[in-house]
């Protein structure tokens, strides 16, 4: 049973267009949710996240944004830069709960000149 | 850099074997937390130690164990290796419980 679900494999963008990455989520427990980003042969590098009280969360070129109503949650990066092809690893968690991060099985982004 | 160290980077091992991955967090956190990701899946999680305590577990066999030391040092113990233990494990640490957890750059463990 996968509790937190990231259905595209891969996807493409043009450098400077707007990346956006999705991620669906079924356990109602979840109330914590971040983006981490892998380069191959790394550690996940911590990105952004978004407390389940908040609709929307701002860092520079990365947004993200949750709906929990549709237990959906998308990350959007803008401008896309090369730098920015990576796999991105959606994941969430229960504040008062084990703290463990459930993670989806990735999107790798692909930012083209 | 994260500031989470792990050792060794790679490790290559036979089964039914013993290996010990080691995995220093980040100064002043006190929990760990491993992962592990097997080939073209997302990473699982293992067990979290706070402050030498285990704090949670999760999907980790009976043939893995871990433990935390004073000096807030972690380890994690795979023994009776088998072909489909051979992954990437990821160590992570945070303050405290926090949910931001910080990566190191793994272990690849391959068993033959």
């Amino acid at each position: 049973d996968q509790q937190v679900k990231q259905n595209s494999p891969s996807l493409s963008v043009q450098e400077g267009r707007i990346s956006i990455l999705n991620c669906d989520y079924t356990n109602s427990m979840f109330d914590y949710f971040l983006w981490y980003k892998k380069y191959p042969a790394e550690g996940p590098t911590f990105l952004i996240s978004i407390s389940s009280i908040k609709d929307k969360n701002e860092d520079g070129r990365f947004t993200v944004f949750l709906n929990k109503s549709a237990k959906h949650l998308s990350l959007h990066i803008v401008p896309s830069q090369p730098g920015d092809s990576a796999v991105y690893f959606c994941a969430a968690s229960e504040v008062q709960g084990a703290q463990k991060l459930v993670f989806g099985q990735g999107t790798r982004l692909t930012i083209n000149p | 850099d994260s500031g989470v160290t792990q050792t060794p980077k790679h490790l290559i091992t036979a089964t039914g074997q013993r290996v010990t991955l080691r995995c220093s967090p980040r100064s002043g956190d006190l929990s760990v937390y491993w992962y592990q990701q097997s080939l073209d899946q997302g990473l699982q999680f293992l067990i979290q130690y706070y402050n030498g305590e285990e704090r949670a577990k999760g999907n980790i066999l009976e043939r893995f164990s871990a433990q935390q030391f004073p000096d807030l040092h972690s380890e994690l113990n795979l023994s009776s290796l088998e072909l489909g233990d051979s992954a990437l494990y990821f160590c992570a640490s945070s303050v405290g419980s926090g949910l931001e957890q910080y990566f190191g750059p793994g272990t690849r463990l391959t068993v033959t």
